[in-house]
């Protein structure tokens, strides 16, 4: 069965500096996705950034990217340039053939004016 | 495109009562999802529909809990004799069906609480 693990219950960050969530993930798949997931407080949940697991190049989203480390199973979200919007809970959160996904219990990251 | 929605947005009920839960998915997209989530945990999924064939379910929808797609378009979650451990969010989420196009969105979700 897949597992996915954020071991960092909590984050902080100053406003305008950077910041990275780790994730790492088990499977037995060689063919997944990879997602990194925000929901702010109250709001719905928005999908920030995902990686295929068959590209080597890691994905970017503005000021938001991933170090995808398939052999080690880790998927790290870094944030630069924090701004006080950032504040959330992130999960981590894996797609395989059953096209479902599996989350990790979240890292909440507050942002330090 | 209005996004995936949801409704109601909040229910509260007693103990025993049935409830039941509505998703419309974003118009193109055929797959559709159901997860649950508990205070501080992430979503845990319950089920999933791709137009509508329900194609998986989790052990964790117990009998008491059944979900729809009669037209291959909107949704419907129930759970019947309610209980207090049913009280949580539940969430919605669709995703189009065509190769490399995994990713879901969700919707603002349904928080129940059984009292």
């Amino acid at each position: 069965a897949q597992t996915v693990t954020q071991s960092q219950p909590e984050m902080s960050v100053q406003e305008a500096e950077t910041v990275t969530l780790s994730c790492t993930y088990d499977t037995s798949e060689s063919d997944y996705y990879l997602f990194w997931y925000k929901q702010p407080p109250s709001r719905q949940m928005i999908l920030v950034i995902r990686q295929e697991a068959y590209k080597q190049q890691n994905a970017t989203e503005n000021r938001f990217s991933v170090n995808f480390q398939k052999a080690a199973k880790s998927f790290s979200l870094k944030i630069s340039d924090s701004q006080l919007g950032d504040a959330a809970m992130y999960f981590c959160a894996f797609s395989g053939a059953t096209n479902k996904l599996i989350f990790g219990t979240g890292t909440l990251l507050a942002v330090q004016p | 495109d209005t996004g995936v929605s949801q409704n109601p947005r909040h229910k509260i009920t007693k103990r025993g009562q049935n409830v039941t839960f509505r998703c419309d998915p974003i118009s193109e997209h055929n797959r559709l999802y159901w997860y649950r989530q508990t205070l501080g945990q992430g979503p845990e999924f319950l089920t999933y529909f791709q137009n509508e064939a329900q194609l998986e379910k989790s052990r964790l929808l117990s009998d008491r809990f059944s979900a729809e797609r009669p037209k291959g378009s909107f949704s419907t979650l129930e759970i019947q004799r309610t209980e207090q451990g049913d009280s949580a969010m539940y969430l919605c989420a669709s995703s189009p069906s065509w190769a490399g196009a995994n990713e879901q969105y969700f919707g603002p979700g349904t928080r129940l609480t059984v009292t």
